[in-house]
């Protein structure tokens, strides 16, 4: 079964509101999460990588006041987006690693839209 | 920074037939991993196939095989008896076991895969 749960796996909002995307490590303490971003048919390019208990660390051109990334616990890691705009319409998806060296697994994605 | 690069958007092939997808990266770390995901239109990321660069032997899963070619730079999976249920968008990644990039996946930009019946 997922060892890896992503919710929600579609959402649709107004333009100017924000949206939380969970990410939660359902048969293991996770002390990496990553958040990706995906545009159709293209490649994914990382956001962020959130360690339990610190403050998340961004990529080069990703604005950290409008995704904001908090990983309280060792099995949840949340996104919100904050103040969305239809460019912010794509597909996130996390990916978590329970530990150096080890396989890491996906969540199954949200499909943003906003109106 | 490591990079990677998939020259071919899009391939296609007759099932029951053999492809390979190709795959090149650039890096200045001896040690490293590679991987092949699939994603189908679900778009849930499903891992293939993974190898170790310290490994020299080319990982085999199944129908699945890839040619690592270090010195190359060069990382490309073969699927054989294609079946319908490969029809996908293919990903190569990278993953840093050290530094600053410890941990990250880079992708490449993906191969459509088209499955003929």
């Amino acid at each position: 079964g997922a060892v890896v749960s992503q919710h929600p796996s579609r959402v649709i909002c107004k333009s100017g509101t924000s949206v939380k995307i969970e990410c939660r490590s359902l048969d293991f303490q996770a002390t990496t999460m990553f958040w990706y971003r995906q545009f159709p048919k293209q490649s994914l390019m990382l956001m962020a990588t959130s360690n339990e208990g610190s403050k998340a660390t961004y990529e080069q051109g990703v604005e950290k006041d409008k995704f904001l990334i908090n990983h309280a616990s060792l099995t949840l890691s949340t996104l919100t987006v904050t103040s969305a705009h239809p460019e912010d319409s794509s597909f996130y998806i996390c990916r978590v690693s329970r530990g150096p060296n080890t396989e890491a697994f996906f969540g199954q994605g949200t499909r943003l839209t906003v109106v | 920074a490591q990079t990677v690069t998939q020259s071919q958007p899009e391939m296609s092939v007759q099932e029951a037939e053999t492809v390979t997808l190709s795959c090149t990266y650039d890096t200045s770390e001896s040690d490293y991993y590679l991987f092949w995901y699939k994603q189908p239109p679900s778009r849930q990321m499903i891992l293939v196939i993974r190898q170790e660069a310290y490994k020299q032997q080319n990982a085999t899963e199944n129908r699945f095989s890839v040619n690592f070619q270090k010195a190359a730079k060069s990382f490309s999976l073969k699927i054989s008896d294609s079946q319908l249920g490969d029809a996908a968008m293919y990903f190569c990644a990278y993953r840093s076991v050290s530094g600053t990039s410890y941990g990250k996946l880079t992708f490449g930009q993906g191969t459509i895969l088209t499955v003929h019946p």
